[in-house]
């Protein structure tokens, strides 16, 4: 059973980079047929797909964030990471990382979560 | 974007009742539909993929159907742990969209 375990700051200034780290065991980024997620929620809200990234390093955006949002893969660690440029008091969330599996058409559904990890934005 | 929209938005009911909950596309999405179940505190939980395919270690008292634009997902014999809220979403296209949520209380 594959594990996720979020990282990084949990308070960060706005104007500034929010950075966050994705951390899998008990499975292989390398091993492909999975896509590597970002998905967030606003305090008493909704989910909100952010972007995922393939082994490789083919990433895909929700256009609403992808002029600030940078995705990224170290296999060699097996994690993967989420950059946000520019935040605001709006990217105030619970971030989640996810893997997306192959639904076997072809299609990937986030079959596995992590815990998540609440950033706050304030100065 | 394609829009979810899932009714009800909160819903009583009783321990051993069946609940039906109903989710609705803004456009075909074949049957690229996921349900999760997520409780306070909690990550989402995977339920059900492509619409009607329980994802493994998920009881068999959840079950999914529908295709195209309308989607529902329903609960048979509800315990106390089902007790929670209920998102679908879309992965037929980008952006993937989730619905707003059902909340299931007793």
């Amino acid at each position: 059973q594959v594990q996720l375990q979020e990282s990084g700051p949990g308070l960060v200034k706005p104007s500034q980079t929010l950075s966050l780290t994705c951390t899998v065991s008990r499975a292989s980024i390398s091993s492909g047929n999975y896509y590597w997620s970002w998905i967030r929620q606003h305090p008493g809200k909704g989910l909100e797909w952010i972007g995922y990234i393939y082994y490789s390093g083919s990433t895909y955006y929700n256009p609403s964030l992808k002029s600030r949002v940078l995705i990224s893969v170290d296999t060699s660690k097996n994690q993967f990471s989420l950059k946000m440029i520019s935040v605001t008091a709006a990217d105030t969330a619970v971030y989640y990382c996810a893997r997306a599996d192959d639904d076997t058409s072809g299609s990937f559904y986030f079959a596995s979560w992590g815990q998540g990890t609440l950033v706050t934005v304030s100065s | 974007d394609i829009q979810m929209t899932q009714s009800p938005s909160s819903l009583s009911a009783s321990v051993g009742d069946r609940v039906t909950i109903t989710c609705r596309a803004s456009q075909g999405i074949n049957n690229y539909l996921a349900w999760f179940q997520q409780k306070p505190g909690k990550a989402p939980k995977s339920l059900i993929y492509a619409a009607s395919s329980l994802q493994s270690g998920v009881p068999s008292k959840f079950s999914g159907s529908g295709s195209g634009t309308d989607f529902t997902l329903t609960i048979s014999s509800l315990q106390p742990e089902d007790f929670a809220t209920y998102y679908c979403q879309q992965y037929n296209s980008f952006p993937y969209t989730f619905g707003q949520g059902t909340k299931l209380e007793i």
